[in-house]
Order: C-alpha cells, then sequence, then structure tokens
C-alpha cells in the first residue's frame, strides 16, 4: 500500500521542550511539505523540500526546523522558540514540484498539544 | 486581500439538494486549482483538480474555473449526509499551494 505516515497521532510538549514529527512516504514523491492547521484557518506552510538534501522556508517557518535527508523522509522539529505550537500538524507530498505536478497528496496528521 | 478566499458557511442544505461552493483567488497567473474535502479531525483528500476554464465534472462533483474573474467554484449534486464536510479550496501559487479557510457543509436529512 503506498502512502503517506505521519507518527506519533498525538503528542504532548512541555514548555522549553524540542519535538519533532516524523513524516514518510513510499509514493516515490519528490516533493514533501509540511503545514500547520489552526482552528477555523485554512493551511499555512512551514516548510518545503523540492528534494532530497533540499529544503526551502514556507510562509511561517520561526521556530521549525527540518531535514531532507532521505526521499521517503521529511520529519519537523518544533522547537522551543516556537511559542504557540499547539496546532494540527500535516504532511503532504507531490510527485514533483510544481510544472503540473503539483498535487499534494496528505499524511494522517499530527495534533501537538502544550502541556 | 487575502491569497484565497472562501464563502465563509457554514452551508446547510437538505439532503439530495445541490452545494454550491465558491472561492476567489488574488493572483492572477495560478495555474492550477484543487478542491480538498477535510472531515473532522482528519487530515484533507483531494476531491478535484482543475486546469483549464470551463467545467470538470467527477460523479457527483463538478469543479468550475474562471480564470478572467479569478474564481472556482464546486458544485456537489444530489448532497449525501457523508458529504458534510469541510472544504477547502487550493491555488497554485509560485509552485506552491495558498488554501482558502474553508467552507463548512452539512447536509441534513
Amino acid at each position: 500500500d503506498g502512502g503517506i505516515t505521519q507518527s506519533p497521532k498525538y503528542l504532548f510538549r512541555k514548555e522549553g521542550q524540542n519535538v519533532t514529527l516524523s513524516c514518510e512516504q513510499n509514493l516515490n514523491h519528490d516533493a514533501m511539505y509540511w503545514y500547520r492547521q489552526d482552528p477555523g484557518q485554512g493551511l499555512r506552510l512551514i516548510y518545503y523540500s523540492q528534494i532530497v538534501n533540499d529544503f526551502q522556508k514556507g510562509d511561517i517557518a520561526e521556530g521549525y526546523s527540518v531535514s531532507r535527508e532521505k526521499k521517503e523522509s521529511f520529519p519537523l522539529t518544533v522547537t522551543s522558540a516556537q511559542k504557540n505550537p499547539t496546532a494540527f500538524y500535516l504532511c503532504a507530498s507531490s510527485p514533483v514540484f510544481g510544472g503540473g505536478g503539483e498535487t499534494q497528496y496528505f499524511g494522517p496528521g499530527t495534533r501537538l498539544l502544550v502541556l | 486581500q487575502k491569497e484565497v478566499e472562501q464563502n465563509s458557511g457554514p452551508l446547510s442544505v437538505p439532503e439530495g439538494a445541490i452545494a454550491s461552493l465558491n472561492c476567489t483567488y488574488s493572483d492572477r497567473g495560478s495555474q492550477s486549482f484543487f478542491w480538498y474535502r477535510q472531515y473532522s479531525g482528519k487530515s484533507p483528500e483531494l476531491i478535484m483538480s482543475i486546469y483549464s476554464n470551463g467545467d470538470k465534472e467527477d460523479g457527483r462533483f463538478t469543479a468550475q474555473l474562471n480564470k478572467a474573474s479569478q474564481y472556482v467554484s464546486l458544485l456537489i449534486r444530489d448532497s449525501q449526509p457523508s458529504d458534510s464536510a469541510t472544504y477547502l479550496c487550493a491555488v497554485n501559487r509560485y509552485y506552491k499551494l495558498s488554501f482558502g479557510a474553508g467552507t463548512t457543509v452539512t447536509v441534513r436529512a
């Protein structure tokens, strides 16, 4: 079965703690994305990666970091600098970046809560 | 002005009726347009993509695109209770997608 997996489903963060959200895809997609969704709002782009070993900041990158060491993996770290991290985090992938191949498919999401 | 705007909703329609959802966008250079459905607590799933002016039909769903007026719409015919969800409009902008806030649809039996 091809798809995108995210773990954990729920994550609790203490003050001052860094936490890492996992995203894995076996669709052989080049591009991967991280979004944040707050209640009643649309998705906002945190980071994206067009290809392995490359990533770019999105619209709200402050307080977050990513890596793309393998094609199938794009983990997101929420650092202590992110003061309001409570949200629903969605990972997505697309066959290519732009050029008509940008249809994005989403993983099931991780809900991050602050203790 | 927001990049992508959707009618605020919520939209309540009787079972079997047509639900009409609208979306406008600000970047005239946008080329690709998508509708996603998101059930409460779940991730978005792709319903339709549309790239050319006109209508595109897929089952009970029809997407309509008018680039000159910068709007894209989604019609849901013969609405079913299972269509109750939030519908997100997404627009390609500089090779990235921008999303609207979504319109929540409730289909009442």
